[in-house]
């Protein structure tokens, strides 16, 4: 493989499930990133990892929880989901956190919730 | 915070140039970025500008500045494969990304 990839493509949840979405890279990279994709508003970060052992929260991090044990990987947990969540979900990585740093994104988890 | 701002929609003939306009106000700047998302899959880095003036990759341009917190990326020749939102996002002194809306380009035969 090669890049980011995310399990699963897409999932339906009934509310007050947890779920956790997977996210995996391969290319080494410091930093990763998990945001959500909603009609009309664009891409909003949920938590981010500048490198392995460290996490931060984003602009919408409730409801949400991630983990760092490594590099490559770094799952986001819903503990309890509502519709609200219903959502596309995207994880990306960059080699690092400087301002030039571009972000790779993976293919997505589209998350629906009832 | 920050505030990015640039249109919902734009439909453009192919063959033909279109410039799609980002304008932003935040507290710190590092950069802005350039994404093109086609329908259904992850975006995918276009471009990157953090000094003023006018970048040019192929049929893509992106012009920054930073004075007026605004840009726009211009797209040439336009190709049916140019059917897709593109997405203006900014770095602030976070070193995080604040993304817009999006915008989606329709082009016709």
């Amino acid at each position: 493989i090669a890049g980011i990839t995310q399990a699963p493509t897409s999932q339906i949840l009934a509310a007050g499930r947890r779920m956790t979405l997977r996210c995996t890279q391969d290319m080494r990279h410091n930093a990763m990133y998990w945001y959500r994709q909603d009609l009309g508003l664009g891409l909003r970060l949920i938590h981010y990892s500048n490198t392995a052992g460290t996490t931060g929260k984003g602009e919408v991090p409730d409801g949400y929880s991630v983990s760092r044990a490594n590099t490559d990987d770094f799952p986001l947990t819903l503990a309890s989901a509502v519709p609200s969540q219903t959502s596309v979900y995207f994880c990306a990585s960059s080699a690092g956190t400087a301002h030039t740093d571009t972000q790779y994104f993976g293919p997505g988890t589209r998350l629906t919730v009832l | 915070g920050q505030n990015i701002d640039q249109p919902t929609e734009m439909t453009a003939t192919e063959g033909a140039i279109v410039q799609i306009n980002c304008t932003y106000q935040t507290s710190g700047f590092n950069g802005l970025f350039w994404y093109q998302q086609h329908a259904g899959e992850a975006p995918t880095f276009l471009s990157y500008n953090v000094l003023d003036g006018l970048e040019e990759k192929g049929r893509f341009s992106s012009f920054l500045s930073r004075s007026k917190g605004y840009s726009y990326l211009l797209l040439k020749e336009l190709q049916m494969k140019d059917s897709a939102s593109y997405l203006c996002a900014i770095t602030n002194n976070d070193y995080k990304l604040s993304f817009g809306a999006g915008t989606t380009v329709t082009v016709r035969a």
